[in-house]
């Protein structure tokens, strides 16, 4: 069973541009949640979607959205990008029910020069 | 608030038990979870612990839930190189569902 695929791998973006980062759940599984991970700040959860629903929402700013299509596949958006975006976004994907576990991709590393 | 609380950094000597150490805020978390980052990848699920248990116990993993001081520790026994890696300690935020509160890290460090 292929894992969380997320893509590209690697992004280089400059201030002000807008980014769209890809998310592939295992199969079967109907909800992925998005974080960012900082040296300054660690993890932080961004968002997660269900269903093609966002049910849950972090601390982040309105640059941040994301969506969910039909076969489960999201993306995550930010737009007009500051230095501070700096990150490895991290996706995972799970089943959907309560008190599950998470699987993680390998994130897509964006930097903001 | 919730919040996760972890030492950042361990050495251990390679065949010697690790353990990790982590504390967290919110006492009505029900599962509580420990991953393995390593350097460019993805964060890995380790083992987790169900809020009703004290001990569980999964090859060379070991971890033990203090209810009541809200401490979790990660013991990893025979350490070896390969288990060289940062660890989160992580539990489950209010709004439920997938929303996970990370600790910073611990940094594992295993020499010969």
């Amino acid at each position: 069973k292929a894992g969380v695929t997320q893509t590209p791998r690697y992004l280089i973006k400059t201030r002000g541009q807008q980014v769209t980062l890809s998310c592939s759940p295992i199969s079967g599984h109907r909800s992925v949640s998005w974080y960012q991970q900082t040296p300054g700040q660690g993890l932080q959860f961004l968002f997660e979607y269900f269903s093609e629903t966002q049910r849950n929402k972090g601390n982040f700013p309105g640059r941040f959205s994301g969506r969910q299509f039909s076969n489960s596949r999201s993306e995550m958006n930010v737009s007009t990008l500051e230095l501070g975006d700096s990150a490895l976004y991290l996706c995972a994907s799970s089943l959907g029910r309560q008190n599950e576990k998470l699987f993680f991709g390998s994130g897509t590393q964006l930097s903001v020069l | 608030g919730e919040d996760v609380e972890q030492s950042l950094f361990l050495s251990v000597r390679e065949g010697d038990s690790s353990v990790i150490n982590c504390t967290y805020t919110d006492s009505s978390s029900t599962y509580l979870y420990w991953y393995k980052q390593e350097p460019g990848a993805g964060l890995q699920l380790l083992t987790y612990i169900f809020s009703n248990m004290d001990m569980k116990q999964d090859q060379r993993l070991t971890v033990l839930l203090n209810k009541k001081d809200k401490h979790l520790s990660l013991r990893i026994a025979d350490t070896q190189t390969g288990d060289s890696a940062i660890y989160f300690c992580a539990e489950r935020g209010t709004g439920g569902y997938n929303k996970l509160i990370f600790g910073a890290g611990t940094r594992l460090a295993v020499h010969p």
